[in-house]
């Protein structure tokens, strides 16, 4: 069974550019989260789609958001770049029912100069 | 809002020794712990879970120990070994709240042969 899979792998944009980051869960799996993670700091949460339905939502600005399509695949938008927006962004999936564990991708890599 | 901390940083460890990595949250509504491993360049691969309802689970090497009273878990590696060097992430959610979970800044684990 094929893994999760995060497009691209390493991102460099400038400040005050839109970048949209891609995500592909694992087959069967409804639900898809996104994560930031920066140097010293755990993994924070940003958002949740389940079925199309963004689920939950994190404490980032509105320039972060995102969507999911029919077939699971998401998508995450970050508008107006800042330098502090540099992290790694990891997507994860899960069946999205009953618990269960977060499954990762390798994430992708934006630095903003 | 840290709910969930893993104060020690790094750890050191003899190969063939016991490993045991801490990990601490204040939200009392957490009922489903998650513990992760990452490599560098990869995003973190899930290891072993743990519901409230319980007090300890095994699989192989990896024991988690979950004290609710303590709002206190720790991972136990035995034997240690070099592979097993990595950032470790603790995680936990309250079932309620989807897949939105709270993770510790992580604790890096260095096996030494």
């Amino acid at each position: 069974k094929a893994g999760v899979t995060q497009t691209p792998r390493y991102l460099i944009k400038t400040r005050g550019q839109q970048v949209t980051l891609s995500c592909s869960p694992i087959s069967g799996h409804r639900s898809v989260s996104w994560y930031q993670q920066t140097p010293g700091q755990g993994l924070q949460f940003l958002f949740e789609y389940f079925s199309e339905t963004q689920r939950n939502k994190g404490n980032f600005p509105g320039r972060f958001s995102g969507r999911q399509f029919s077939n699971s695949r998401s998508e995450m938008n970050v508008s107006t770049l800042e330098l502090g927006d540099s992290a790694l962004y990891l997507c994860a999936s899960s069946l999205g029912t009953g618990g269960g564990p977060l499954h990762f991708g390798n994430g992708t890599r934006l630095t903003v100069t | 809002d840290q709910q969930v901390k893993q104060n020690s940083p790094s750890l050191s460890v003899q190969e063939g020794r016991i490993s045991i990595l801490n990990c601490d949250y204040t939200n009392s509504m957490f009922d489903y712990f998650l513990w992760y491993k990452k490599y560098p360049a990869e995003g973190p691969t899930f290891l072993i879970s743990i519901s409230s309802i319980k007090d300890k689970n095994e699989d192989g090497r990896f024991t988690v120990f979950l004290n609710k009273s303590a709002k206190h878990l720790s991972l136990h590696i035995v034997p240690s070994q070099p592979g097993d060097s990595a950032v470790y992430f603790c995680a936990a959610n309250a079932v309620d709240n989807f897949n939105k979970f709270y993770f510790g800044s992580g604790t890096k684990l260095n096996v030494k042969p």
